[in-house]
């Protein structure tokens, strides 16, 4: 089975509206971790938002938050008034375990983001 | 403070050489993962050191094997080079401290072709 699955390959927003890029994950581990990563066309790829199993709050930075559902091991990313620069590719990604015991992250195949001007 | 740099950004290879990429984590972080990422199989996790030990790897083939230094710079290295490792290879630095911070700060990535 998948450990993180993303089930849009591609997604258009309009520019200054709200977009939500959905993620599933899979694990039987009480502790992880998620991430959402965005990787422009130059390929580099820049961390957006974390969000931890225990983590009572769902995570905001700036104007992206993390709707997560612990019970439907889910972990959308809501990016709210799109801009032109937010065209790329998003990643959700999960770590599992405990960090101290290693860093084995999972990656979702990526959702394609274009903002239409 | 400066980012994860990875030399070389660009590198053309012949079947059956060897590559050896470097990846310099940000500074005060002592875990170093690596990433393989292509069209077909999207991002793959090589292996992860932290000071100076794998502390956890990835499915792929004896070919690919790495180490860190005590400055906790990394190097990857691909002998007997084939095709299809031909991608775009991502370090990633982190504490790697339980208690957080918990993400991954990525390179830029080095771009390896194989011909």
């Amino acid at each position: 089975a998948q450990k993180i699955t993303q089930t849009q390959p591609g997604m258009f927003v309009q520019e200054k509206e709200a977009v939500t890029l959905d993620c599933t994950y899979d694990t039987s581990d009480p502790s992880y971790g998620l991430f959402w990563y965005k990787q422009p066309s130059s390929g580099e790829m820049i961390f957006l938002i974390y969000q931890g199993s225990y983590d009572q709050q769902n995570a905001t930075e700036g104007r992206y938050s993390l709707n997560f559902q612990k019970a439907r091991k889910s972990a959308n990313l809501v990016i709210s008034a799109s801009q032109l620069g937010d065209s790329a590719m998003y990643f959700c990604a999960m770590r599992e375990g405990e960090v101290n015991t290693g860093n084995q992250f999972y990656f979702g195949t990526g959702t394609s983001l274009t903002v239409i001007p | 403070k400066a980012g994860v740099t990875q030399t070389p950004r660009y590198l053309i290879k012949t079947r059956g050489q060897q590559v050896t990429l470097s990846c310099s984590p940000i500074s005060g972080h002592r875990s170093v993962s690596w990433y393989q990422q292509t069209p077909g199989q999207g991002l793959q996790f090589l292996f992860e050191y932290f000071s100076e030990t794998q502390r956890n790897k990835g499915n792929f083939p004896g070919r690919f094997s790495g180490r860190q230094f005590s400055n906790s710079r990394s190097e990857m290295n691909v002998s007997t080079l084939e095709l299809g490792d031909s991608a775009l290879y991502l370090c990633a630095s982190s504490p790697g401290l339980a208690g957080g911070p918990y993400e991954q700060y990525f390179g830029p990535g080095t771009r390896l072709t194989v011909t």
